[in-house]
């Protein structure tokens, strides 16, 4: 069974530009979350669809950052325009609806670098 | 949230037991334990999860005391490909939906 998987892997941008980062997860999974660690910070919870719902967007640091799940399916992180603190490895996981609470999988991140 | 204080980094030898303590002294009655393992270039991964007493798989060994102040992950028998960072998460209850709240977690070195 494919793990959750994202793309792209490492991305390097100027200010001011837009990226997109998209994540499969794993088949079957209904809850998505995206989290994110920014250099030398601690991994942060962004934001949680329920299917195509987002059910917890707290950990969104603006509205600079657009996630998106249509058809509840794969998803996608917007950054429009990027700055400079945006930059970092950005983690998506997913869970399945009634799995433990607590088991999120990760997919092995995008890097997204802005210079 | 519970906050969680673990130690920022051990070190260890291949074939040795280890064992990384992490404290919650304002863990609430609801809350659970989690642990993820996480090695560069990588996305974190579940290792075990516990409520109380003891957990066990294939991968660790939980230890939760009475008052679930403090907890304890075990490995054993470590290798060289053990070395990664260890995170200790508490506070991850039905309701919050898998909302995951990471500290700096504990940079384990596994030596030859």
């Amino acid at each position: 069974e494919a793990g959750v998987t994202q793309f792209p892997s490492h991305s390097v941008i100027e200010k001011g530009q837009t990226v997109t980062l998209r994540c499969d997860p794993i088949s079957g999974h209904d809850n998505l979350y995206w989290y994110r660690r920014v250099m030398g910070k601690e991994i942060k919870f962004l934001l949680h669809f329920v299917k195509e719902s987002k059910q917890d967007e707290s950990g969104m640091p603006n509205n600079r950052f657009l996630a998106e799940r249509t058809g509840g399916t794969y998803s996608t992180l917007k950054v429009q325009p990027a700055e400079l603190e945006d930059s970092g490895v950005y983690f998506c996981a997913s869970r399945a609806t009634g799995g433990v609470v607590g088991e999120l999988f990760f997919g092995e991140g995008s890097r997204l670098t802005v210079l | 949230l519970a906050k969680t204080t673990q130690p920022i980094s051990m070190d260890s030898y291949e074939g040795q037991e280890v064992n990384i303590t992490c404290s919650h002294n304002n863990i609430a009655t609801n809350d659970y334990i989690t642990w993820y393992q996480q090695f560069p270039s990588q996305g974190p991964r579940f290792i075990i999860q516990g409520y109380k007493t003891k957990v066990t798989n294939e991968v660790a060994s939980l230890f939760i005391p009475a008052d679930r102040k403090s907890s304890t992950l075990s490995l054993p028998r470590v290798s060289l490909s053990d070395t990664a960072v260890y995170y200790c998460l508490v506070g991850v209850v039905y309701n919050q939906g898998g909302k995951l709240i990471f500290g700096q977690g504990t940079e384990l070195s596994v030596k030859p």
